[in-house]
């Protein structure tokens, strides 16, 4: 079955310090690997995404996040951390054979940045 | 703003109540999804829309019926439901093709009583 881990419920950093939220994917082929963002009261917005090439991401708000392909895994990191990076933090994946974007999403990891 | 809108914001009704979700996308989008998110689970992907057709229903009771018009508009049509139906309902939008993100609405905040 497909499936998206984030092992961690919750991950709690001072601000300036660098964060890390888990990834690691269960899902047949090469998958496209994104990650989402959700503040209080709205839908969820990209941050960034790995489609081919190199394995260090760069997205949104400084975010990056690197795909290990023999870990299955796709961590999102930044060097740090800003009270304002307090969110709701959600990696999906899509397969790459599907015709349309049917994604699998992981069940969120709430990142808390303490001043 | 995503450009994607979603009508109620929240919803209250009992398990005998019949109701409808409504979201709106003028983004160009040919793609619209519906997704229920409960606290501390994946997202749960529940139907799909392709160009006006469902593509993907993930064995959803019936008692949830969604409607796409025309590509600008979703529908998540709701009766009988029960308490575990409970959830934050999300709708997204996006290009048809494969690789593009999804655009999603703020969402719906449902509570069946």
């Amino acid at each position: 079955a497909q499936s998206v881990a984030q092992p961690e419920d919750q991950v709690n950093v001072a601000e300036g310090n660098p964060l890390t939220v888990k990834c690691t994917y269960s899902v047949s082929g090469n998958p496209y690997l994104f990650w989402y963002v959700q503040y209080p009261n709205r839908g969820l917005q990209f941050l960034l995404k790995y489609i081919t090439g190199d394995n260090l991401v760069k997205g949104s708000y400084g975010f990056e996040a690197e795909f290990n392909k023999s870990q299955t895994s796709f961590h999102l990191k930044k060097p740090s951390a800003l009270v304002s990076d307090s969110a709701l933090y959600f990696c999906a994946v899509t397969p790459r054979r599907d015709n349309f974007n049917k994604f699998y999403f992981g069940s969120g990891t709430k990142l808390n940045v303490k001043p | 703003e995503t450009g994607v809108t979603q009508t109620p914001r929240h919803l209250v009704m009992g398990m005998t109540n019949k109701k409808s979700l409504k979201c709106e996308q003028h983004l160009g989008h040919n793609a619209m999804y519906w997704y229920k998110q409960s606290a501390k689970k994946p997202l749960e992907l529940m139907f799909v829309y392709s160009l006006e057709e469902r593509v993907e229903n993930n064995s959803v009771p019936s008692r949830f019926s969604p409607e796409c018009p025309n590509s600008s508009h979703l529908f998540l049509h709701l009766h009988t439901l029960q308490p575990e139906d409970s959830a934050l309902y999300l709708c997204a939008s996006s290009p048809n093709e494969n690789k593009n993100i999804q655009y999603f609405g703020a969402g719906t905040r449902l509570s069946v009583l």
